[in-house]
């Protein structure tokens, strides 16, 4: 079945400095999704991609799609205490209703 | 507009006992959805509802049982509790209709079997 990596699993910046986390399917997506969970909290929507080679960004946050549409990243230019929690990466295939989400890359700020 | 319901926040259980955690949406939303969440494993579908009277497994479905009567209850049944399924679950939903299908969560219920 479709498999989504994320990679790293956990990752400390000190406060200003640049943040990247990168996800890649073991098959093409139709689009995937970016989710933000804050600690003790639960998942929140960011933002979605769906064409070949997209860009979007949303202030500090950069979000990247591959040309195949097996890989994407999310950068965060700068990182603030703010930032701080777990980014999720979920890949959905061609089948309605099959979301599959990577592990998750925990992300810690120290000020 | 309360959004994704799930009750109860915390439940501890013993090895072979069962029970519900409830879901409960308000948005008229179509699909919806239990993930577990575990260290290092991130969210893993468990089942999934495209509509009322339909369901489906997701990757972990084992141990778990789901009904969808309605369109806004998704309930998630453990008919035997075993220490495996100590989790965090989280329900989400989404309007089918919507291109993005984007997910929203419920606050999570916190698991644990002794």
């Amino acid at each position: 079945g479709q498999q989504v990596m994320q990679i790293p699993q956990y990752q400390h910046v000190q406060e200003g400095e640049d943040f990247t986390t990168y996800c890649n399917s073991s098959t093409t997506l139709s689009n995937i999704q970016w989710y933000k969970q804050r600690p003790g909290g639960h998942p929140v929507f960011l933002i979605q991609l769906v064409k070949s080679g997209e860009v979007k960004k949303q202030k500090r946050l950069t979000f990247q799609f591959g040309e195949a549409k097996k890989n994407s990243s999310l950068h965060i230019t700068a990182t603030q205490t703010t930032d701080v929690g777990t980014y999720f990466c979920a890949g959905r295939g061609t089948s309605y209703g099959k979301l599959t989400f990577g592990q998750g890359t925990i992300l810690t700020v120290h000020p | 507009n309360a959004g994704v319901t799930q009750t109860p926040k915390f439940q501890v259980l013993k090895t072979g006992q069962s029970m519900t955690l409830q879901c409960a949406q308000d948005m008229n939303h179509e699909y919806m959805s239990w993930y577990r969440q575990d260290p290092g494993m991130g969210l893993r579908l468990i089942h999934y509802s495209v509509g009322a009277g339909i369901t489906d497994q997701g990757e972990v479905p084992n141990g778990y049982n789901v009904s969808r009567s309605t369109t806004e209850d998704f309930p998630l049944r453990l008919l035997s509790a075993a220490p495996s399924q100590t989790s965090v679950y989280f329900c989400a939903s989404s309007r089918r209709s919507s291109g993005a299908n984007v997910l929203t969560f419920g606050a999570g219920s916190r698991l644990t079997v002794l």
